[in-house]
């Protein structure tokens, strides 16, 4: 079976950097997605890593290590709008839609 | 471009009643996908269809069933409904150019439909 492991909640201060973390354990791993949720809204699209290595998007940037079923979301220069759920997010061989998802790590930011 | 809308936005139902919900996916989006989201089990996927097939199915019971049609929407409905079904049921599609696509496929979701049942 497949099992995905983030802390439930963080406090971080704006303007600060925070690291989300995401652990996994499953077979036929091909791919790892983050999502963003703001509370009563859908989740949006942030990051997606296949091959070990880090990717930077902006203030956002995302790592993963196959080897060690591990990814983390890395937020810098927090904001008060980036208070919201990290979802992190495994894809299963080529089945197209199935994503496995954490349970999500609620993030507040303080001023 | 419009993204993925989904009706109704909210409902409230009782015990035993069934429940369809409709989604419309991103234009050229040929896969859905629908997920129910809970406090305590967070987002769980239900099923994917693509080009009318379901191509993938989660561990829920047969009450709950879907379907797509020619033009790639999807409705889903959950028949005598329990209190546990209680939940905001996501839909996603995403852009997969043959059943076997093995690309990133980003998916995108809609609002959600949240569904009390009473």
């Amino acid at each position: 079976g497949q099992n995905i492991d983030q802390p439930t909640e963080m406090t971080a201060t704006e303007g600060a950097i925070v690291q989300i973390n995401c652990t996994y354990q499953t077979s036929g791993f091909n791919g790892l997605f983050w999502y963003q949720q703001h509370a009563g809204e859908a989740p949006t699209f942030l990051s997606y890593n296949v091959l070990d290595g880090l990717e930077e998007k902006g203030r956002f940037s995302s790592f993963l290590s196959r080897s060690k079923g591990y990814s983390y979301l890395l937020l810098k220069e927090l904001q008060m709008k980036d208070s919201a759920s990290y979802l992190c997010a495994i894809k299963v061989g080529n089945q197209g839609g199935k994503l496995i998802f954490g349970q999500g790590t609620e993030l507040s930011v303080k001023p | 471009k419009a993204g993925v809308t989904q009706t109704p936005r909210y409902l409230i139902k009782t015990r035993g009643q069934q429940v369809t919900l409709s989604c419309s996916p991103i234009s050229g989006h040929r896969s859905v996908s629908w997920y129910q989201q809970t406090p305590g089990q967070g987002l769980q996927f239900l099923f994917e269809y693509f080009s009318e097939t379901q191509r993938n199915k989660g561990n829920f019971p047969g009450r709950f069933s879907g379907r797509q049609f020619s033009n790639s929407r999807s409705e889903m409905n959950v028949s005598t409904l329990e209190l546990g079904d209680s939940a905001l049921y996501l839909c996603a599609s995403s852009y997969q150019t043959s059943l076997f696509y093995s690309g990133a496929n980003v998916l995108t979701f809609g609002a959600g439909s949240r569904l009390t049942v009473l």
